[in-house]
């Protein structure tokens, strides 16, 4: 058990619908990761909060957005659903120390999301 | 911009016999290095992590790794497999922006079989 929850576990919803996933951190943590993982690319960086502000973007699609709330737990929230959203989302936390820290991310067990 | 290449996306080898699972990595700034396993609908765990100090890294359950700049490797390897080690590997870099650690560019994985 890394520390970092995820809910919900599953997610079935049809396109063009609208879903939250919801990430709390490890204990400490400040920052929170999204990671996209699919068939055809990958695990690949969605963005990532740092205590509440947004501190780095990766392939993140327009219809997707975060936030990191003062309990520092996070939510993407995708909207306008297609197909080929269908993935596991990871969420992943650090501690984040001073410039050239190398701290470990830790993940969530993630969400499945299936569009159908 | 940093990257990985996985070499081999299926290992498979023998209970009982040696584990090499291949990994290169490009990277502008000195890298930090991460393996991580995937076991089957779970999160990812770390392996082990390279941050610039000693080139042979050992891990948990008795993978280690090492980093080789001439040869911009890090090869994760194990002395002996067992049926438990079966999972998919994911080797990744960190986005190193500034000196501080950004997110994690993964690999495309390698799923490794155990056979009896």
């Amino acid at each position: 058990d890394s520390g970092v929850t995820q809910t919900p576990k599953h997610l079935i919803t049809a396109t063009g619908q609208r879903v939250t996933l919801r990430c709390s951190p490890r204990s400490g943590d400040l920052s929170v990761y999204w990671y996209q993982q699919s068939l055809d690319q990958g695990l690949q960086f969605l963005i990532q909060y740092y205590n509440g502000e947004e501190r780095a973007k990766g392939n993140i699609l327009e219809r997707f957005s975060a936030q990191q709330f003062p309990d520092l737990h996070s939510e993407l929230n995708l909207s306008s659903l297609e197909l080929g959203d269908s993935a596991l989302y990871f969420c992943a936390s650090s501690v984040v120390r001073s410039a050239g820290g190398t701290d470990t991310q830790y993940f969530g067990p993630g969400t499945r999301l299936t569009v159908l | 911009a940093q990257s990985v290449t996985q070499l081999g996306s299926h290992v498979s080898v023998s209970e009982g016999a040696l584990v090499l699972l291949r990994c290169n990595y490009s990277s502008s700034v000195p890298p930090y290095l991460f393996w991580y396993v995937q076991y089957p609908n779970q999160g990812l765990q770390l392996l082990l992590k390279y941050t610039s100090a000693a080139t042979l890294v050992k891990g948990i359950n008795g993978f280690e790794a090492e980093f080789k700049k001439s040869e911009t490797s890090f090869h994760l390897t194990k002395p002996s497999a067992h049926m438990s080690d079966a999972a998919e590997y994911f080797c990744a870099v960190s986005d190193r922006k500034g000196g501080s650690q950004g997110n994690l560019i993964f690999g495309k994985g390698t799923k490794l079989s155990v056979k009896p």
